[in-house]
């Protein structure tokens, strides 16, 4: 079966220092992969997706994520955490022969301390 | 600005009593989606529309209605609601032709079934 995990439910991390949330896969063929952002009362957020091409993909806000084909991973990483970083993260994936439904890990909530 | 709007945005009703929650957007997307978010479960996805009159049901649809008669709209009926229905509920839209494409969301729906 496919599917996302997030091992981290939560992940504490001190403002100024680098801060990754994990999120690996199990889909079949070359999936598109995502990361979106839920602010407290608010919907989700587009960051940044991976297609094809660089490993390495840059989105908003400096956050970044790093595609491993071998790891079937995609951890979204920021080089200096900001307190107003602190959200819930959500992975998803899309397998290319599927009918644009997503699949989704169940949320990483990242908390940046003073 | 472009976005998709949800109405109500918080409801608390009693078992039985039928209820629906629009969603609307102005980006003449073409697929249409609604999801229920629950802690611990991530996204799970009720049912989506690839165009007008176009639907078809994603993973937790029992209990849920949905209907597609304009592109722009796509609501979501509660036939009878029950407790186990009380959620965070988000429809999201996109454009349907590259499965690159990024859905946008709604800010959400909290509902309350007592």
């Amino acid at each position: 079966a496919q599917s996302v995990a997030q091992p981290e439910d939560q992940v504490n991390v001190a403002e100024g220092n680098p801060l990754t949330v994990k999120c690996t896969y199990s889909v079949s063929g070359n999936p598109y992969l995502f990361w979106y952002v839920q602010y407290p009362n608010r919907g989700l957020q587009f960051l940044l997706k991976y297609i094809t091409g660089d490993n390495l993909v840059k989105g908003s806000y400096g956050f970044e994520a790093e595609f491993n084909k071998s790891q079937t991973s995609f951890h979204l990483k920021k080089p200096s955490a900001l307190v107003s970083d602190s959200a819930l993260y959500f992975c998803a994936v899309r397998a290319p022969d599927s009918n644009y439904q997503l699949i989704w890990g169940a949320g990483t909530k990242l908390i940046i301390k003073p | 600005e472009a976005q998709v709007t949800q109405n109500p945005r918080y409801l608390i009703t009693v078992t039985g009593k039928k209820l629906t929650v629009t969603c609307s957007q102005n980006m003449n997307h073409e697929y249409m989606s609604w999801y229920r978010q629950d802690p611990g479960l991530g996204l799970r996805q009720i049912y989506y529309s690839m165009n007008v009159e176009v639907t078809d049901k994603g993973d937790v649809p029992e209990g849920y209605k949905v209907s597609r008669k304009e592109k722009r709209n796509f609501p979501l009926i509660l036939e009878s609601p029950s407790p186990n229905q009380t959620s965070l509920y988000f429809c999201a839209s996109s454009l349907v032709g590259r499965r690159t494409d990024t859905q946008y969301f709604g800010p959400g729906t909290r509902l309350t079934v007592l």
